[in-house]
């Protein structure tokens, strides 16, 4: 079964610096795709970058990026020039073709300090 | 649109009561969820359902049932409720394909006594 690995529980980065959250994960599959979700206090669940694993090129959102090494197993979320407003949890997502459902790490929460 | 949208918001219950959670979306999307997310555990998967007719069950299924009468609800029911069901509840819809968005609702919180 596929299984999603976020090491650090809680992450701090000071507003302006640059922080990454790492992710791990473990498929057999060779087609699938990795996502970052955020969830402010508000609890909404906002989509923050997609990566699909046959792509080479590490995906980019504004001030998101991936770092995705695919024979690593690894997918980590860096954020630059942190704003108080990047303050929320963070989740990793896998999706693979065989079953077909988003399976979910246990979270990061990331603290900004302005 | 108003996309996912979930009621109620946040609900008490009493072990042994039974209730439904509501859920709905207007994205004509084949696919819904439903999560529940607990403190240090992340998000994980109830139910789901590929289109109206067709439900599977997910990682934690156990005490709850599911209907998929139409595309566009998805309501989870809780035949018992046990303080362990004490949670947040996201349901979550998206068109097939692994490459398209998942949208959420707004989720609900909910305390068994």
């Amino acid at each position: 079964a596929q299984t999603v690995t976020q090491s650090q529980p809680e992450m701090s980065v000071q507003e302006a610096e640059t922080v990454t959250l790492s992710c791990t994960y473990d498929t057999s599959e060779s087609d699938y795709y990795l996502f970052w979700y955020k969830q402010p206090p508000s609890r909404q669940m906002i989509l923050v970058i997609r990566q699909e694993a046959y792509k080479q090129q590490n995906a980019t959102e504004n001030r998101f990026s991936v770092n995705f090494q695919k024979a690593a197993k690894s997918f980590s979320l860096k954020i630059s020039d942190s704003q108080l407003g990047d303050a929320a949890m963070y989740f990793c997502a896998y999706w693979g073709g065989s079953q077909g459902n988003l399976i979910f790490g246990k979270g990061t929460k990331l603290s900004v300090k302005p | 649109n108003a996309g996912v949208t979930q009621t109620p918001k946040f609900q008490v219950l009493k072990t042994g009561q039974s209730m439904t959670l509501q859920c709905a979306q207007d994205m004509n999307h084949e696919y819904m969820s439903w999560y529940r997310q607990d403190p240090g555990m992340g998000l994980r998967l109830i139910h789901y359902s590929v289109g109206a007719g067709i439900t599977d069950q997910g990682e934690v299924p156990n005490g709850y049932n599911v209907s998929r009468s139409t595309t566009e609800d998805f309501p989870l029911r809780l035949l018992s409720a046990a303080p362990s069901q004490t949670s947040v509840y996201f349901c979550a819809s998206r068109l097939t394909g692994g490459r398209e968005t998942q949208y959420f609702g707004p989720g609900t919180r909910l305390l068994v006594l």
